[in-house]
């Protein structure tokens, strides 16, 4: 079964910080991993996404992540944190369930950017 | 591309009465859309899968006598909850997976939220 550990359920940034969030998967088959932000009172938007390609994955905003199999890690990363970046962010796995691939969502990761 | 509308965006309904929220895939063609439910500070929880042109698959513990999801169009899919009481409020949030969707990328709604009364 697949599956997503986020570690640090808050996680807080000077503004102009280096940003880490982190992600640990489960899998018995080669994944396809997700990280997908969340506003207040808003919908998921897909920062990026890795499918077996490039294992550093460029997104949007100035995000990006490291799939590493030996570590079963999926972190994402912001050189430089901007207050707009204060969100909640979902780290996820696609599996298959009957015909449909289905995500499995990590608990969060609510990001905080101090000024 | 790959956007997805939800409407309404926010409704206030008796107990007792009957909600319904519309799911749209506005420039791609949705095979496979999705419903889950979020409570405040925590994840999505997945409540149903509905492919175009058959029955919804929901999720174990989701009543889906309640929660009547119709996936009548490769764009649309509704969820209708029905007769309403106050522990159904939530946040409702759509999701939609088009037909290059195989790697499991899921298009996200901005979200219904529900209260009861």
């Amino acid at each position: 079964a697949q599956s997503v550990t986020q570690l640090g359920s808050h996680v807080s940034v000077s503004e102009g910080a280096l940003v880490l969030l982190r992600c640990n998967y489960s899998s018995s088959v080669p994944p396809y991993l997700f990280w997908y932000v969340q506003y207040p009172n808003q919908g998921l938007q897909l920062l990026l996404k890795y499918t077996s390609a490039a294992t550093l994955v460029k997104g949007i905003n100035g995000f990006e992540a490291e799939f590493k199999k030996s570590e079963t890690s999926f972190h994402l990363t912001k050189p430089s944190a901007h207050m707009s970046d204060a969100a909640e962010y979902f780290c996820a796995v696609s599996r298959t369930s009957g015909s449909a691939r289905q995500l499995t969502f990590g608990s969060g990761t609510q990001l905080t950017v101090l000024p | 591309g790959a956007v997805v509308s939800q409407h309404p965006s926010w409704v206030i309904c008796k107990s007792g009465t009957s909600v319904k929220i519309e799911c749209r895939s506005l420039d791609f063609q949705a095979t496979t859309m999705f419903w889950y439910r979020q409570f405040p500070k925590q994840s999505l929880m997945l409540m149903a899968t509905s492919n175009e042109g058959s029955k919804a698959t929901y999720e174990q513990g989701v009543e889906k006598d309640k929660f009547l999801i119709n996936h009548a169009s490769l764009t649309l899919s509704t969820l209708t909850v029905t007769s309403a009481h106050p522990e159904d409020s939530s946040f409702y949030i759509c999701s939609a997976t088009g037909l290059a969707g195989g790697q499991g990328t899921q298009y996200f709604g901005p979200g219904t939220r529900l209260l009861v009364l």
